[in-house]
């Protein structure tokens, strides 16, 4: 059974860099089938696709997230990562790593971080 | 980018009713790539359907979903105590994805 676990600090100050790893276990990313990424939702709001990467590590990111956005993929330790820059409070969220096989068949837990001095 | 305009945003409905809920995008998804989602208060969401119409691994099939082009439908044949959630929709047609704003599916 695929499984995917988030980890990373749960509290960030403003204008630093959010930074999460996302482990796989039961599957591999180097897995040609899928892409791999985050998505996050704002404490009583909804979804957002935050960006995607596949094992080559070709990327994808929303729009108007992309400036300050980087996911990386390492094969050897079967993670990939999300760095956010310059965060604001706007920022704070419920991360969540995600496989998509076309849509997301398998998530994370998803961990809290907030955005605050 | 495509946008995904999920209606109403929420329904009031009693166990048993039947639910109906809307997702309508900005333009045409190729190969009807639309999911739904389903999320529990405090949980993960859960991949419901796939392919605008197909039901993921383990959903009853009191879930159904319908739609083409750039409207599309979920619909909850008889809800039951554990369907009163958010639903949000979401499409997979250009590697640029977005979700719908979602829909509370709340008692009455």
């Amino acid at each position: 059974q695929l499984q995917l676990q988030e980890s990373g600090p749960g509290l960030v100050k403003p204008s630093e860099t959010l930074s999460l790893t996302c482990t796989v276990s039961g599957g591999a990313v180097s897995d040609s089938c899928c892409f791999w990424g985050w998505i996050r939702q704002p404490p009583g709001k909804g979804l957002e696709w935050i960006g995607s990467i596949n094992s080559r590590g070709v990327t994808y990111y929303n729009p108007s997230l992309k400036s300050r956005v980087t996911i990386s993929v390492d094969t050897s330790k079967n993670q990939f990562s999300l760095r956010l820059s310059s965060v604001t409070a706007a920022d704070t969220a419920v991360y969540y790593c995600a496989r998509f096989r076309g849509p997301n068949d398998y998530w994370g837990q998803g961990t809290l971080v907030t955005v605050s001095s | 980018e495509i946008v995904l305009t999920q209606s109403p945003d929420t329904l009031s409905l009693s166990p048993g009713e039947r639910a109906t809920l809307s997702c309508r995008a900005s333009q045409s998804l190729r190969n009807n790539y639309l999911a739904w989602y389903q999320q529990r208060p405090g949980q993960t969401p859960r991949l419901l359907i796939y392919g605008a119409s197909s039901r993921a691994t383990g959903i009853p099939d009191r879930f159904s979903a319908s739609g083409s082009g750039t409207d599309f439908t979920l619909t909850i044949s008889r809800l039951e105590p554990e369907d009163f959630a958010m639903y949000y929709c979401q499409h997979y047609s250009s590697p640029l994805f977005t979700f719908g704003g979602g829909t509370k599916v709340e008692i009455k």
